[in-house]
């Protein structure tokens, strides 16, 4: 079973501040989704990675795929409260390229 | 509309008792997925579909079935439910060519198991 370990959990900022969320696993994935999820609500995908090093930008987000495609980053600069919902990493393996997903960072911007 | 629709958005019921959560899709896409969250544990894979005669399971497919009854349609059920089911559920769907396509979520049914 393949694991993938976000971090933090939990995370409560004030609108404007940076932050960075972390997804980790000691597997290689043929390619990386983040998904956010507001309350009442089914994911949506945020942006996918695949090649090693990738660094993909979506307006203040900020996405990095490792060089050993195991671990990514989603940096957000200046936080919004508009920011605030479930980041879930989902990791694609295997020919059906099914995705295992980690267990989310719930993150609060306060205004 | 939504282009992936899971009914009913809300269901108590009680212990022992079958129950069915339905999946539309309007995506025209081959492959389902049916996915149970609960709080700290993430998005955790019961049954996949990649088409009407391919069924597999997940993760945590014990005590759930699946039917695809159409391209468009897949459905879960719980036929005994118990309490430690009590979860929010989430069907998807994705395109079939290609690795990286992304999953799209309908909008969950919360159920709750007395």
């Amino acid at each position: 079973t393949q694991l993938l370990e976000q971090s933090p959990q939990f995370l409560s900022i004030q609108e404007g501040e940076n932050l960075t969320v972390y997804c980790n696993s000691s597997s290689v994935f043929s390619s990386l989704q983040w998904y956010r999820q507001e309350p009442g609500e089914g994911p949506v995908l945020l942006v996918t990675v695949v090649t090693g090093g990738e660094v993909k930008k979506l307006k203040r987000l900020t996405f990095q795929f490792g060089d050993a495609r195991k671990d990514s980053s989603l940096h957000i600069t200046a936080a919004q409260p508009g920011d605030t919902g479930l980041y879930l990493c989902a990791g694609a393996t295997g020919s059906n390229y099914k995705l295992t997903f980690g267990k989310g960072t719930l993150l609060t911007v306060n205004p | 509309d939504a282009d992936v629709t899971q009914t009913p958005r809300n269901r108590i019921t009680k212990t022992g008792k079958r129950i069915m959560l339905e999946c539309s899709q309007t995506k025209g896409h081959d492959r389902m997925y049916w996915y149970r969250q609960d709080p700290g544990l993430g998005l955790r894979l019961i049954y996949y579909s990649f088409d009407v005669k391919d069924i597999n399971k997940g993760e945590i497919s014990d005590g759930y079935s699946v039917s695809r009854q159409a391209q468009a349609k897949f459905s879960l059920s719980l036929e005994s439910a118990i309490p430690n089911q009590t979860a929010l559920y989430f069907c998807a769907t994705s395109a079939r060519q290609g690795s990286n396509q992304p999953q799209h979520f309908g909008d969950g049914t919360r159920l709750s198991i007395l």
